[in-house]
């Protein structure tokens, strides 16, 4: 079968580190993805990994693991605009995206 | 920057009524998804289409709903009729050749009364 798990929900504070996991189990793999969701908008693109290890874009990263089927999503000085869904989604081989529920991000003051 | 436009961004519907909705890809991307979205859920493909043609379809609820996209570029996605549980986020994207990734429009948000 296939199947894409992430946290439901996490909390964390301004200015702190959070790092969201997903762990996916999927016949054929061409990369996975996370995507960024705000309430009652579409998701945008944040980052692509198709090979091991961790790449980074500003306060964003993001590690991948293939042979573990195991991804994180690493956000840095968090901020009250990072409140978002946060959704892990791998490529098959045919290049269709398999989408995880999305992790709610909740940022306090 | 290029964008994925769709129409119309919100819909209010009465169940047993029909609707429509519209999708314009990016300029090139012969591939085109519709995607169902239901709240703290991941999104749910409805159908791929590559140009004009339908790549997959078999999460689509033929029964009632409907898909073309006839000259290989702009897409309608119809309902027919509606029910409750269709009320929903309705994603289009669409990607560029072995592009890695996709391009989302802003949506349209279905409700059903």
């Amino acid at each position: 079968g296939q199947n894409i798990d992430q946290p439901t929900e996490m909390t964390a504070t301004e200015g702190a580190i959070v790092q969201i996991n997903c762990t996916y189990q999927t016949s054929g793999f061409n990369g996975l993805f996370w995507y960024q969701q705000h309430a009652g908008e579409a998701p945008t693109f944040l980052s692509y990994n198709v090979l091991d290890g961790l790449e980074e874009k500003g306060r964003f990263s993001s590690f991948l693991s293939r042979s573990k089927g195991y991804s994180y999503l690493l956000l840095k000085e968090l901020q009250m605009k990072d409140s978002a869904s946060y959704l892990c989604a791998v490529s098959r081989s045919n290049y269709q995206l398999i989408w995880g529920a999305g992790t709610k991000l909740i940022i306090k003051p | 920057e290029a964008e994925v436009a769709q129409s119309p961004r919100y819909k209010i519907t009465e169940k047993s009524q029909a609707v429509a909705f519209w999708c314009d890809p990016i300029s090139g991307h012969a591939t085109l998804y519709w995607y169902r979205q239901i709240l703290g859920q991941g999104p749910e493909l409805l159908v791929q289409f590559q140009d004009e043609s339908v790549v997959d379809d078999s999460q689509l609820p033929k029964d009632r709903f409907s898909a073309e996209r006839l000259k290989g570029v702009d897409s309608t996605l119809k309902i027919q009729p509606a029910e409750l549980g269709d009320s929903a986020m309705y994603l289009c994207a669409s990607s560029g050749f072995r592009d890695y990734g996709y391009t989302f429009g802003s949506g349209t948000r279905l409700t059903v009364v």
